[in-house]
Formats: structure tokens, sequence, C-alpha cells
């Protein structure tokens, strides 16, 4: 069965840079077609979607986080990474890694990871 | 954007019980809607995808209707598993793909 297992600093400074990584149990990085997603949950709130991209690249974020946002996809580790910049208390969140769902045109999310907690607080 | 308001925001039901809940787009969003199961301190698990697919290994009491801009997720013959919090996804436009607020069952 597929997993996806995140991980990171848990704690940052505001101005610091998130850097999480998501490693994938098997080959779907490699197959191809499937989009990979991070999405963040506040505590205590709703999903958002943060940004996804496929293992040839053509990333697609959020236009509200798109000047702070890198997502890339390094096959040879079966990674999925999440750079972040200029995070301020706004950005504390769990932040989850998803695949995209292959009949959804890749946009649903059918399998995630575990979740990350991230907390900014100086 | 395109904004995903669900009603409501908690429902009390008790076990058997058949739930209703609602998901209206913004906009149209044809038939590109997921809905999700959440329970705490766990991600969400992909239960319905085109509006009304029912995704692999999901209960058949979980049911999808709805295109356009309104939607509804059906719970029939509500079980101890279900109490959870239930949010609906557009994906019809990836720019950006948006969620609803989410709808909390609770026992009553």
């Amino acid at each position: 069965q597929l997993l996806l297992q995140g991980s990171g600093p848990g704690l940052l400074r505001p101005s610091q840079t998130l850097s999480l990584s998501c490693s994938v149990s098997d080959d779907s990085i490699n197959r191809g077609g499937y989009s990979w997603s991070w999405i963040r949950q506040p505590p205590g709130k709703g999903l958002e979607w943060i940004g996804y991209s496929y293992h040839s690249g053509s990333p697609n974020y959020n236009p509200s986080l798109k000047s702070r946002v890198t997502i890339s996809v390094d096959r040879s580790k079966n990674q999925v990474s999440l750079k972040l910049t200029s995070v301020t208390a706004a950005d504390t969140a769990v932040y989850f890694c998803a695949r995209g769902h292959i009949a959804s045109r890749s946009l649903a999310f059918d399998i995630w990871g575990q979740g990350t907690m991230v907390t900014v607080s100086s | 954007d395109i904004q995903m308001t669900q009603s409501p925001s908690t429902l009390s039901a008790s076990v058997g019980d058949r739930v209703t809940i609602a998901c209206r787009a913004s906009q149209s969003v044809n038939n590109l809607l997921a809905w999700y199961q959440q329970k705490p301190g766990k991600a969400p698990k992909l239960l319905i995808y085109k509006a009304s697919s029912l995704e692999s290994g999901v209960p058949s009491r979980f049911s999808g209707s709805g295109s356009g801009t309104d939607f509804t997720l059906t719970i029939n013959s509500l079980q101890p598993d279900d109490f959870a919090t239930y949010y609906c996804q557009q994906y019809d436009s990836y720019s950006p793909l948006t969620f609803g607020g989410g709808t909390k069952v609770v026992i009553k």
C-alpha cells in the first residue's frame, strides 16, 4: 500500500524558510501521470491547497502563496519537497503531502501523508 | 477563486440516521467535485469524486449527487465510525483548488 511520509522542522522563527519533504513508498513518482500536492490546515480550521507539481515539473501554485512557494519532485529520491519563504504566524499549520487521484484528472487527492505540524513563533 | 460553502457547519445525528450535507460553489464547477472525511489528528480520506463516483473501498452508505453549483453528500444509516468532519473540494478550476469550510457530524 502506498505511503507518504512527511518530515521537517516543527518550529520556525518568523521570516525563516519552511522546508518539508515527503517520501513516497512506491514508484508512483516515476510512473508519471500523478500530481503531487501540498495542502495545509491551520489548527482548528479548514484545508488550504498550496500547490502541486508533476514528476516532469510544471508546478502550479495557489496565487495567494505563489510568491513564496516552491514545490519540487525528486524522482531519484522518490520525494516531493515544499519550500515556503518568509514565514509568519499565519503559516502555522499541519502540512500534508498528497497524491493526485488519476480518475479526477489528478486534481482531487486519494493518498495523503500523515501530516507535519509546523509552528511559527518568535 | 471559486468559493465553496458547506452547510450546516455542525450536524447532530444518531446512529442509524440518514444525514445530508450540502456544498455550494460560487460558480459552476460542472461535476468536478470531491468529498473527504477527516477524523481528529488524521489526514482527510477521499470518499467521492466527480460528484457521485464512490472511491474504491468506501462503504456504499456514502453517496454524492449534484452538478453545476449545488452538491450533496448523503450518509445512509450513520455508523459510529462516521462521526467526523466532511469537506467538499472543487477541481474544475486549479487556480486555485478550493475546499469548503467543513461540516462536523457529532453525536446527538
